[in-house]
C-alpha cells in the first residue's frame, strides 16, 4: 500500500500569507495526485489533479507542483474563505489520502 | 447541476448491517466510476470502494476485511453500499462521490452518518 504524508499538520497564518503545504508518498507516483480542500461540515471539493492542473472555478492563488514522491500545494496569499483542511491523496494504486493539513487565521 | 444524495446511515448495534444508498442526477451516470469515502468523527478520509462505470472493476480498501459490497443500478442511477458486520472503528460519515475519468473525484454528496454502538 502507497502511505501519504503531509506536513504541517496544521498551520496559522495571517491573510494575504504564502502558505505551503507539502505531501510525501511512500514510493513513486509520478503526478498521480490531487488535491482536496474541506470546510468544517463540508464535503471535500477537488483543487488541483494531477499535481499542478487547477480546477475549473478554482482561484489562481492556489497552486501545485511535485512529481515523484515529493509534492507541495500553495497558497499564494491566504484568504478568510481559504480556512479549511487540506488533503493530497494519491490515485497510482487505488487510492489514498494524506492525514490533512488544518490551515487556520493567525 | 451534479447532484449526490446519499441516504440509509443510521445507529446500528456491533454486527449489525446498513445499506447506504446514493442517488445521482445531472449527469451521464452510466459514464462514470464511483466512489465511496469515508470520515471518522474528528479524523481524516479514507477511500473505502470504487465500481467503474458498468460494473466491471471493483475494488475495497483492504481493512475492510470483505465486510463491504459496492453495487450500481445505472437503470436507477444509484451506487449502493452493503455494509455487514459493522464494528465500532466503521463510524463514520459516509461519502459518494463521482470519479472523472476514474481518479478525480469532482463532486461529491453531502455526507450519511453510520454510528456503530450498542
Amino acid at each position: 500500500d502507497i502511505q501519504m504524508t503531509q506536513s504541517p499538520s496544521s498551520l496559522s497564518a495571517s491573510v494575504g500569507d504564502r502558505v505551503t503545504i507539502t505531501c510525501q508518498a511512500s514510493q513513486d507516483i509520478s503526478n498521480y495526485l490531487n488535491w482536496y480542500q474541506q470546510k468544517p461540515g463540508k464535503a471535500p471539493k477537488l483543487l488541483m489533479y494531477d499535481a499542478s492542473n487547477l480546477e475549473i472555478g478554482v482561484p489562481s492563488r492556489f497552486s501545485g507542483s511535485g512529481s515523484g514522491t515529493y509534492f507541495t500545494f500553495t497558497i499564494s496569499s491566504l484568504q478568510p474563505e481559504d480556512i479549511a483542511t487540506y488533503y493530497c491523496q494519491q490515485y497510482e494504486n487505488h487510492f489514498t489520502f494524506g492525514p490533512g493539513t488544518k490551515v487556520d487565521i493567525k | 447541476e451534479v447532484q449526490l444524495v446519499e441516504s440509509g446511515g443510521g445507529l446500528v448495534k456491533p454486527g449489525g448491517s446498513l445499506r447506504l444508498s446514493c442517488a445521482a442526477s445531472g449527469f451521464t451516470f452510466n459514464t462514470y466510476t464511483m466512489i465511496w469515502v469515508r470520515q471518522p468523527p474528528g479524523k481524516g478520509l479514507e477511500w473505502v470502494s470504487s465500481i467503474s462505470s458498468q460494473s466491471n472493476y471493483i475494488y475495497y480498501a483492504d481493512s475492510l476485511k470483505g465486510r463491504f459490497t459496492i453495487s450500481r443500478d445505472n437503470a436507477k442511477n444509484s451506487v449502493l453500499l452493503q455494509m455487514n458486520n459493522l464494528r465500532a472503528e466503521d463510524t463514520a460519515v459516509y461519502y459518494c462521490a463521482k470519479a472523472r475519468y476514474g481518479y478525480y473525484f469532482d463532486s461529491w454528496g453531502q455526507g450519511t452518518l453510520v454510528t456503530v454502538s450498542s
